[in-house]
C-alpha cells in the first residue's frame, strides 16, 4: 500500500538521550516534512525538504535536525532530548509539481520525554 | 504575524448540517485546505480552494472569499463516523502550510 511509514510507533525516551525518528514515503513524492502538534496548537513545521539533498528549517527547528539523502527517506534526529519535545510528530510528503500542495501524513510518533 | 483562527469545539446532532468557521491572516496566499484528523489517527485531506467560492465534495463542502480571509467547511447529513477534529490550513507566500490548531466537532445521537 503506498504511503508513508514512521518508526517507532511510541517511544519514552530519557532526557539527554539522542533518538531519531524514521520517515519513508513509496509515493515518490518530491517534498517531504516533519511537524509536531501539541495539544491546543496547531501543526508547526520543524524542518522540510523540496527535493533529495536539500532541507529547510520550519518554524520550530531547534533541538533537531534532518537529511534528505535521497527521495523516500526523511530521518529527524533529536541531539539531545528535553522534556519539552514530548509531542506527536508527524512526517509528511507532497508532490509539489502537481498543483495543490497536498500532503500525505505518516501515522505519527508519539514521543515521551522524561 | 501569520494566524489562522477556528473554533476549538462544536457540537451538532446526527443527520444535520454544520458550518466550521475559519479565518485567516497570512503573508501571501497558494491556497486553503481542509484536513480531518479522528483522534490518535493523521490528518487526511478533505478539500482545497484557491479561487473564491464554493467546492463541493459528496457531502462536504468548503467556501473561499479571500478578500474576507475567511472560508468554511460545511458538512451535511452528520454521521457519527463525523467525529474528529477538522483542521484548516492557508499556504503561505512560501508555498508552506500554516495550520489552525483546529476544531473538535462531536456528533451526538
Amino acid at each position: 500500500i503506498a504511503g508513508i511509514t514512521q518508526a517507532p510507533t511510541s517511544q519514552i525516551l530519557a532526557a539527554g538521550r539522542r533518538m531519531t525518528l524514521r520517515c519513508t514515503q513509496d509515493m515518490r513524492h518530491n517534498a517531504m516534512y516533519w511537524y509536531r502538534q501539541d495539544l491546543g496548537l496547531g501543526l508547526r513545521l520543524i524542518h522540510y525538504s523540496n527535493t533529495a539533498g536539500t532541507t529547510g528549517k520550519g518554524e520550530v527547528p531547534d533541538g533537531y535536525s534532518v537529511s534528505r539523502a535521497n527521495t523516500d527517506d526523511f530521518p529527524l534526529t533529536l541531539a539531545s532530548a528535553v522534556p519539552s519535545q514530548t509531542s506527536v510528530y508527524f512526517c509528511a510528503s507532497s508532490d509539489t509539481d502537481s498543483g495543490a500542495n497536498v500532503l500525505t501524513f505518516g501515522a505519527g510518533s508519539r514521543l515521551t520525554v522524561l | 504575524g501569520q494566524n489562522i483562527d477556528q473554533p476549538t469545539e462544536m457540537t451538532a446532532t446526527e443527520g444535520a448540517i454544520v458550518q466550521i468557521n475559519c479565518t485567516y491572516q497570512t503573508s501571501g496566499f497558494n491556497g486553503l485546505f481542509w484536513y480531518q484528523q479522528h483522534a490518535g489517527e493523521a490528518p487526511t485531506f478533505l478539500s482545497y480552494n484557491v479561487l473564491d467560492g464554493l467546492e463541493e465534495k459528496g457531502r462536504f463542502s468548503s467556501f473561499l472569499s479571500r478578500s474576507k480571509g475567511y472560508s468554511y467547511l460545511l458538512l451535511k447529513e452528520l454521521q457519527m463516523k463525523d467525529s474528529a477534529s477538522y483542521l484548516c490550513a492557508v499556504g503561505d507566500s512560501n508555498y508552506q502550510l500554516i495550520w489552525g490548531a483546529g476544531t473538535k466537532l462531536i456528533i451526538k445521537p
